[in-house]
């Protein structure tokens, strides 16, 4: 299952309401997490399921979609929110990440 | 509190055996489950899943690499390994290893760089 994020690049100011899509090849119910990274760290979990908050992730943060198309909406960017950020299907095996998409300021 | 973390070495030379380890507390690998992945990233690319294995022992590899890969757990020493062969420059990248559920890899180690050179 392919994943394909846009856009690859993202430039925006804090406050801003940013929004990320992820379209999958074909149908994977809600299988999709959200990832966030920061240079030289580890991605860290931010949406489960679609839509479901990983415990201890802000609220300006939100998933939604389902089948075929996801988005992550960030509702007022902050400056701790400049990353990249990948979609994962966890529908099927392999399992398979979005080529990322970099939200600069 | 769960926690992994990745070792290995820093340079392996083309076409040798690269061995990572993965060291995890935090859960127990026979819960069930429970599974452990290993996802690497090239310097500046994206994000590659590798494998996972689960609780039960069953393993799933990328098809692109599976002739190459071997993951396994030693439940005593709450550790899983990978092994890749026949190791080419461009596996070069930051391996990742993470506490993978049904919603995704919800912990996840530092990572470590290797680097595949002569």
């Amino acid at each position: 299952i392919q994943l394909t994020q846009s856009p690859s690049f993202l430039s925006a100011s804090v406050g801003d309401r940013v929004t990320i899509t992820c379209r999958a090849s074909q149908g994977i119910s809600s299988y999709l997490a959200w990832y966030q990274q920061k240079p030289g760290k580890a991605p860290k979990l931010l949406i489960y399921a679609a839509s479901s908050l990983q415990n201890g992730v802000p609220s300006r943060f939100s998933g939604s979609g389902s089948g075929t198309e996801f988005t992550l909406t960030i509702s007022s960017l902050q400056p701790e929110d400049f990353a990249t950020y990948y979609c994962e299907q966890v529908k099927s095996f392999p399992l398979t990440f979005g080529g990322g998409t970099k939200v600069e300021i | 509190q769960i926690t992994l973390k990745e070792s290995g070495p820093a340079l392996v030379k083309p076409t040798q055996t690269l061995t990572l380890t993965c060291s995890f507390s935090g859960f127990s690998i026979t819960a069930t489950g429970a599974g452990v992945g290993w996802i690497r990233q090239p310097p500046g690319e994206a994000l590659e899943w590798l494998a996972l294995i689960y609780w039960d022992d069953d393993k799933r590899y990328s098809p692109s690499l599976k002739n190459r890969l071997t993951i396994s757990k030693d439940t005593s020493k709450n550790q899983v390994v990978l092994t890749m062969t026949n190791v080419d420059p461009v596996d070069t990248a930051t391996y990742y290893c993470a506490h993978s559920g049904v919603s995704g890899h919800d912990f996840w180690g530092q990572g470590t760089l290797v680097t595949v050179s002569s």
